[in-house]
């Protein structure tokens, strides 16, 4: 079946530090993958999105992800947060003549001052 | 340019009752998806139009039923309403049916409360 799915629910981290967040999708035909965020109470809005041109894909806001073909991931990064960053990351995947995208269950970014 | 709006923002009806939600894509998009999202979750497909016409719905029952229109606006209607269905129901537009460029541009929600 296919899924995503991203590890940790909550993951915390101090301003000025990496933001790492991860995420895996299961096929074995590379689909288009989103990272998409979403502050309280607002809908969501996308970061940034894989689409086979570069394995590296930079999005806004300073954050990024690559895609690893051999690990099935596409794990989003920042290299440091800010405490704007504060919000819930929801990595998506859509399957190739597919019409539905399919999100993982959401990790919720905290950022201590 | 206007983003894709959705009414009512929130709403609260009772076990039983029935609640319509609305959205308006942004303009040029033709496609309308709904998803449900309970509080912790990511959100759940449960349809896809396209030129008026379904192209894909999800695992949910037939309760559950959309329709877009003309103008390419779309209407969510859940009948027989549970507390399961409390969550925020959020619509989503792209250019075509999603699956040239993947990207979902997403209302705000209408978040539904049902007692």
């Amino acid at each position: 079946a296919q899924s995503v799915t991203q590890l940790g629910s909550h993951v915390s981290v101090s301003e000025g530090a990496l933001v790492l967040l991860r995420c895996n999708y299961s096929s074995s035909v590379p689909p288009y993958l989103f990272w998409y965020v979403q502050y309280p109470n607002q809908g969501l809005q996308l970061l940034l999105k894989y689409t086979s041109a570069a394995t590296l894909v930079k999005g806004i806001n300073g954050f990024e992800a690559e895609f690893k073909k051999s690990e099935t991931s596409f794990h989003l990064t920042k290299p440091s947060a800010h405490m704007s960053d504060a919000a819930e990351y929801f990595c998506a995947v859509l399957y190739t003549g597919g019409f539905k995208t399919i999100f993982g269950a959401g990790t919720r970014l905290f950022v201590k001052a | 340019d206007a983003g894709v709006t959705q009414s009512p923002t929130h709403l609260i009806k009772t076990r039983g009752q029935h609640v319509t939600l609305r959205c308006s894509p942004i303009s040029g998009h033709k496609s309308v998806s709904w998803y449900q999202q309970v509080l912790g979750q990511g959100p759940q497909f449960i349809f896809q139009y396209y030129e008026k016409e379904e192209r894909g719905r999800g695992n949910f029952p037939d309760r559950f039923s959309a329709r877009q229109f003309p103008n390419y606006s779309s209407e969510l209607n859940v009948n027989a309403l549970l507390l399961g269905d409390s969550a925020l129901y959020l619509c989503a537009s792209s250019l075509e049916g999603g699956h040239i460029t993947g990207e979902l541009f997403f209302g705000e929600g209408s978040r539904l409360t049902v007692l």
